[in-house]
């Protein structure tokens, strides 16, 4: 079953502009990961906060993590046509257990 | 370095007939996850295996499906008496030994699986 459930499904912005995705989830996670997919296909890993921490930054990517709310963010800033792809939030419990959203469809558009 | 690899990228059978899927993980990875993802969803957990030993199957969806793994390298899915429902990419991910598994996870390009 899924864990974690990304908002909006979908989004559409202009090149230049930022991105925010956002994911809820239901119980107590050791932390929390974000995974970009490129048509239907691999996932590439992209950072990974844990529960302890609150914010994150890697190159344009700011992540951050809510424990009490039980929610997390990806920003993207200044968005290329390039980041075009579906984001998917993964939650990890105990020392197994990764459940992933069903994703955003990001399109941005040239 | 090479990548996680899986074959075939793409296989279209007839429903009822058995299809294999092949994950060749990472060198030197200790730990190997199936997940399966229908068109437009998310991934659904199948199966961990921590060198050939499988802890947590409890993604299996149906006694249809089975997996095993030789050593630390490759590990095969297999679906039986495939059914239309079995239609999804079959994505597998390797992780390094000393994480712990819910770390970051290595992907492949998945199979695409088409049950006519």
């Amino acid at each position: 079953s899924q864990q974690g459930e990304e908002d909006p499904q979908a989004l559409s912005i202009q090149e230049g502009e930022n991105a925010t995705m956002n994911c809820s989830y239901k119980t107590s996670i050791n932390n929390l990961q974000w995974y970009r997919q490129n048509s239907g296909r691999g996932l590439v890993h992209l950072i990974l906060i844990r529960s302890n921490e609150r914010e994150k930054h890697s190159g344009r990517l700011r992540v951050t993590l809510d424990t009490s709310k039980k929610s997390s963010s990806l920003l993207i800033t200044a968005s290329r046509a390039a980041d075009t792809a579906s984001y998917f939030c993964a939650t990890a419990r105990g020392t197994t257990d990764m459940r992933f959203g069903a994703g955003t469809r990001l399109t941005v558009k040239p | 370095g090479a990548g996680v690899s899986q074959s075939p990228s793409n296989k279209v059978t007839e429903k009822g007939k058995d299809v294999e899927l092949r994950c060749d993980p990472i060198s030197g990875h200790t730990a190997l996850y199936w997940y399966r993802q229908r068109l437009g969803q998310g991934l659904e957990f199948l199966i961990y295996f921590q060198g050939n030993s499988a802890p947590d199957k409890s993604g299996l969806p149906s006694d249809r499906f089975s997996a095993e793994r030789t050593g630390e390298s490759v590990s095969t899915l297999t679906i039986q008496r495939t059914q239309q429902e079995d239609s999804a990419v079959y994505l597998c991910a390797s992780s390094p030994p000393g994480l712990a598994v819910t770390d970051t996870q290595y992907f492949g390009p998945g199979t695409r699986l088409t049950v006519l």
